[in-house]
């Protein structure tokens, strides 16, 4: 079973960048076995897919945050990046990397972790 | 995009009730591509059902999921004391993949 850990800045200043890894253990992210995507939740509210990369390259986002997020994956290092740029509060939430089959959906889902917008 | 519309937003039940929670497309979902998760607080979501009716892997049968095109139905036979969630369904079918806003299973 593969396991997912997200780590990065709790507090990030408006404007600026958010900037999130996500360190994958017991599966290759290179490997077509699974996809790969990030999604978010505001403090009580519901979730959000921002997008998902796959290994051959194909990559998609969701067109309300196309314009200001990337998505990449690392390799060597075994490891997924989302950054997310120009950001507000409303991008304040729990950001989760999660695997994913394309016929099942989201199959295994890190802890999340909390990303304050504020100055 | 393909909005999720799930009710109700609460539902108050005892345990051993059968619980059934409801979740509406704006339009068809692609080959049934509709999934439900569980969320307890302070937890990821955990996958639960797939293609609308298939159980993931570990889940107890009390938990089923049924319909098609735009009507879907996940329902908790008899609930069990850690029952007690929020359950979100999510379309992977058409991109932007989409969420409902969740339902709120809590104790009566």
């Amino acid at each position: 079973q593969v396991q997912l850990q997200e780590s990065g800045p709790g507090l990030v200043k408006p404007s600026e960048t958010l900037s999130l890894t996500c360190t994958v253990s017991g599966g290759s992210v290179n490997s077509g076995t699974y996809y790969w995507s990030w999604i978010r939740q505001p403090p009580g509210r519901g979730l959000e897919w921002i997008g998902y990369i796959y290994y051959n390259g194909d990559i998609k986002y969701n067109p309300s945050l196309t314009s200001r997020v990337t998505m990449s994956q690392d390799t060597s290092k075994n490891q997924l990046s989302l950054k997310l740029n120009s950001v507000t509060a409303a991008d304040t939430a729990v950001y989760y990397c999660a695997s994913g089959v394309f016929v099942v959906g989201l199959t295994g889902w890190g802890q999340g972790t909390l990303v304050t917008v504020s100055s | 995009e393909i909005v999720l519309t799930q009710s109700p937003g609460t539902l108050s039940l005892s345990p051993g009730e059968r619980a059934t929670l409801s979740c509406r497309a704006s339009q068809s979902v692609s080959s049934n591509y509709l999934a439900w998760y569980q969320q307890k607080p302070g937890q990821a979501p955990r996958l639960l059902i797939y293609g609308a009716s298939s159980r993931a892997t570990g889940i107890p049968d009390r938990f089923s999921g049924s319909g098609s095109g735009t009507e879907f139905t996940l329902t908790l036979s008899r609930l069990e004391p850690e029952d007690f969630a929020v359950y979100h369904c999510q379309q992977y079918g058409t991109s932007p993949w989409t969420f409902g806003q969740g339902t709120n299973v809590e104790i009566k």
